[in-house]
Order: C-alpha cells, then sequence, then structure tokens
C-alpha cells in the first residue's frame, strides 16, 4: 500500500501567518490527493481533491499543489478556526490511505 | 442538506462482532459510493471499505477477512459488520460519502459525526 509521511509533525504559527504543509508518498499517485482539515471533536472536512481543486465551500486561502510524490497545502493569512489537524490521502491505489496529520498550532 | 449518522453499540466484546448503521438524508442512497473509516490513536485514519447501490463493495486487504459491508436502500442506510474484534479494533467510526456516480473518486465529501466503539475482553 502507499505510505503517505507528512511533516512537519506540528506547526507553531500566528493568526495572519501562512501555513505550509508537506505531504510525500512512497510511490507517484499522479494528482490524485486530497487534503482534510480535522478539528477536535469533528470529523474530517475535505479542503482539496485530486491536489488542487478546492472542495465546496472552502475559502481560497487554501490551495494545494503537488503531482507524483510531493504535494504541499497552504493556508494563507490563517484564520484563528484555521487551528487544526491537516490530513492528506492518496486515491492513486487500493487501499486508500491518509498520512499520519500536521497539527497546526497557536 | 446531505447527513450521515452513525448509530449502533459503543462497546463490543472481544473475539465478537461489531455492528454499525449509518442512516443518510439529503441524499439518496442509489447514487455515490458509501464508506466507512476509523480512526484510532495508535493507527491514525483508516479506510475500511466502500459500497455501491449496486451492491459491489471494495474493503481494505487488512480487513477483508472480518469485515461486510451492507447496503439497505428502502431505509436509505448502510451497515458495517466486523467481526473477531480486539482492543486493536477500539476507534471512532466515521461513515463517508465519495461522491462519484458510476465510478469511486476516491475523496470523501461528507462524514458522519463519528461515532466510539470500545472493544472490552
Amino acid at each position: 500500500e502507499i505510505v503517505l509521511t507528512q511533516s512537519p509533525a506540528t506547526l507553531s504559527l500566528s493568526p495572519g501567518e501562512r501555513a505550509t504543509l508537506s505531504c510525500r508518498a512512497s510511490q507517484s499517485v499522479s494528482t490524485y490527493l486530497a487534503w482534510y482539515q480535522q478539528k477536535p471533536g469533528q470529523a474530517p472536512r475535505l479542503l482539496i481533491y485530486d491536489a488542487s481543486n478546492r472542495a465546496t465551500g472552502i475559502p481560497a486561502r487554501f490551495s494545494g499543489t503537488g503531482s507524483g510524490t510531493d504535494f504541499t497545502l497552504t493556508v494563507s493569512d490563517l484564520e484563528p478556526e484555521d487551528f487544526a489537524v491537516y490530513y492528506c490521502q492518496q486515491r492513486s491505489n487500493w487501499p486508500l490511505t491518509f498520512g499520519g496529520g500536521t497539527k497546526v498550532e497557536i | 442538506q446531505v447527513q450521515l449518522q452513525e448509530s449502533g453499540p459503543g462497546l463490543a466484546k472481544s473475539w465478537e462482532t461489531l455492528s454499525l448503521t449509518c442512516s443518510v438524508s439529503g441524499s439518496s442512497i442509489s447514487s455515490y459510493y458509501w464508506n466507512w473509516v476509523r480512526q484510532s490513536p495508535g493507527k491514525g485514519l483508516e479506510w475500511i471499505g466502500y459500497i455501491y447501490y449496486s451492491g459491489m463493495s471494495t474493503y481494505n486487504p487488512s480487513l477483508k477477512s472480518r469485515v461486510t459491508i451492507s447496503l439497505d436502500g428502502s431505509k436509505n442506510q448502510f451497515s458495517l459488520r466486523l467481526t473477531s474484534v480486539t482492543a486493536a479494533d477500539t476507534a471512532v467510526y466515521y461513515c463517508a460519502r465519495d461522491p462519484g456516480m458510476g465510478t469511486a473518486r476516491g475523496h470523501f465529501d461528507y462524514w458522519g459525526q463519528g461515532m466510539l466503539v470500545t472493544v472490552s475482553s
């Protein structure tokens, strides 16, 4: 199965700053990568699919780039509600797999 | 508005069967792909499998021998059955929708709130 490695594990930032999160795949997933945001006690929320497409209702400050094995989620101008854990997930090969997450904290 | 809601026992005994149901509203279950995903502190997020309204299902090989996902179109529900559970199956179980129609998209646009299932001896 494809292993997704996210870095850093924790990112300490302030509101208004830019967050840059990385996801690396153990083999190419083309652009078949999604990003989710999860807050405590809540289900994950889809942010980005197919590497760079924002899901319905997701603000433009969230953007995704990358292809092959290296992907980036950027959150520009962090809002207080953006402090959460972010996961990447690939759909290139079955089984679908998730990364271990990056926590964005204040 | 699409809503998913998990239900079932929150406690299971070792080596018994875990059964959960996901009730779907705001979306016909006769479209899309319907998934189960679980989250535990030790293993993070883990995709369990999906079912399509045609009855076609696909499971994670790591769980395939113990998992069955079924669908009841008349109730707009789908269910998870996991046999021979152990403490390693303790997790929050989520149901989720894949927005693919005809072909699975492989990501999840709507999720249930999640249900903690604890396996005890």
